[in-house]
């Protein structure tokens, strides 16, 4: 199976929106509502941020959001914060296994 | 509050195999319906899924490592393992033991801390 195809780097000011593509196929992203996304800082432990989608864990922000539409899930943060720089990564559930992305760094300028 | 810890050698020789034990406290292994996963990151690299298991032992491995793949897991000591044959240097890594948030979800919201599994003679 192939990673998730996300794109390397995205930019924002702060208080701006960026959003994260995450394209896959229909055997994952596209045939499930099973996508999560998270964020990971340097030598830190991955964090969950969204889940099935578009659900968010106890604690995160409402600045993250999460939709999708065919093949292709997507990840919103809005107005922007420092501590938003960091890597994310999507995940969707292909049927009995798991297949990431290829990860995308956000920087906030 | 659920935590997991991964032990194991730090340092493997390339052909020899890859062991690793994942350590959950504050809830039982056995208790819910969760699978318990293992997941990689070479350093510098992404995340890559290697696979998951259930209590009863039933096992799903990604399609990529599944041939040099085996976990089990240890009801009895709260554990669950991760066995990774012929490793090279392309498997050296953090790896993390993981379990989702809750039941029927899909999102890992437990994660070990990770241990780096070094591949060199």
């Amino acid at each position: 199976q192939s990673a998730l195809t996300q794109p390397r780097s995205v930019s924002g000011s702060p208080g701006q929106s960026v959003t994260i593509s995450c394209t896959g196929t229909s055997s994952d992203v596209g045939g499930y509502n099973f996508v999560s996304w998270y964020q990971q800082h340097p030598g830190k432990v991955p964090k969950l941020m969204i889940y099935d989608v578009s659900k968010r864990p106890s604690g995160v922000p409402d600045r993250f959001s999460g939709s999708k539409s065919a093949n292709t899930a997507s990840l919103t943060i809005s107005g922007l914060q420092a501590e938003d720089e960091a890597d994310y990564y999507c995940c969707s559930y292909a049927g009995n296994y798991r297949v990431f992305g290829t990860g995308t760094q956000v920087t906030v300028l | 509050q659920l935590q997991l810890q991964e032990s194991g050698p730090g340092l493997v020789k390339p052909s020899e195999t890859l062991s690793l034990t994942c350590t959950v406290s504050g809830g039982s292994i056995s208790s819910s319906n969760y699978y318990w996963a293992w997941i990689r990151q070479p350093p510098g690299k992404g995340l890559e899924w290697i696979g998951s298991i259930y209590y009863s032992g039933s096992a799903y491995y990604s399609p990529s490592l599944k041939s040099r793949v085996t976990i089990s897991v240890d009801t009895s000591k709260n554990q669950f393992s991760l066995k990774l044959s012929s490793v090279t240097a392309a498997d050296t890594a953090v790896y993390y033991c993981a379990r989702d948030l809750s039941e029927y979800n899909y999102g890992y919201g437990y994660w070990g801390q990770g241990t780096l599994v070094t591949v060199s003679s």
